[in-house]
């Protein structure tokens, strides 16, 4: 089975905080992507990263920041939380070859 | 035009009736099809991918696919209210490597028992 984790399933900031979101696949899989989910906008893609060290901007990556170091684990970085940032966020990956995405549960954000 | 459309719903069905779902993308170069399901609250999952215009069908699940005229639906037979849920239909963007999908923003499904 297709295993992908998320550090915390809801958080709870303050603005100005330094948030990390972590997500971990244990598949070997060489895509991830995070996206942020909110009612009426569906999901929008923030960044995604297609190998270590690799990343690339995804449609809404402002105030927003990434790291891979490992294949397993792909970062979010808030630098400074602000309140729209307070949102659902969920990582996803690929296995090789393959564009079907599996998600890992979701981490919901408040910032206050 | 959204890469991906979707009606919003709610559609509404009665318990044991067929729920037809649609979904149209705007990209001809698009290979790749997906539906997820996603329950209030929780992730996105897989229910069905489709590759090839023609009926995918997976128990309860039909995709369909029509290339020509850019559309892709999900058929539910036999609803049961555990299919409400918001079911998304997803398009692969670029032939490439980077495996990003386009996502459209779901369609909300309540089945009435």
């Amino acid at each position: 089975d297709v295993k992908v984790t998320q550090s915390s399933r809801y958080l709870v900031k303050r603005t100005g905080e330094k948030v990390f979101l972590e997500c971990v696949q244990d598949m070997d899989h060489e895509n991830m992507f995070w996206y942020r989910q909110d009612p009426g906008l569906g999901l929008r893609l923030i960044y995604f990263s297609y190998d270590v060290k690799m990343k690339e901007k995804g449609d809404i990556p402002e105030g927003y920041s990434v790291s891979r170091e490992k294949k397993e684990r792909f970062s979010l970085i808030l630098e400074s939380a602000s309140t729209n940032q307070t949102s659902m966020y969920l990582c996803a990956s690929t296995r090789p070859g393959q564009h079907t995405q599996y998600f890992g549960p979701g981490t919901r954000l408040t910032v206050l | 035009q959204k890469e991906v459309e979707q009606n919003s719903g709610p559609l509404s069905v009665p318990e044991g009736a067929i729920a037809s779902l649609n979904c149209t993308y705007s990209d001809r170069g698009s290979q790749s099809f997906f539906w997820y399901r996603q329950y209030s609250g929780k992730s996105p999952e897989l229910i069905m991918s489709i590759y090839s215009n023609g009926d995918k069908e997976d128990g309860r699940f039909t995709a369909q696919l029509n290339k020509a005229s850019q559309y892709v639906s999900l058929l539910i037979r036999d609803s049961q209210p555990s299919d409400s849920a918001t079911y998304l239909c997803a398009v692969n963007k670029d032939a490439g490597n980077n495996r990003k999908l386009i996502w459209g923003l779901g369609t909300s499904l309540a089945v009435n028992p």
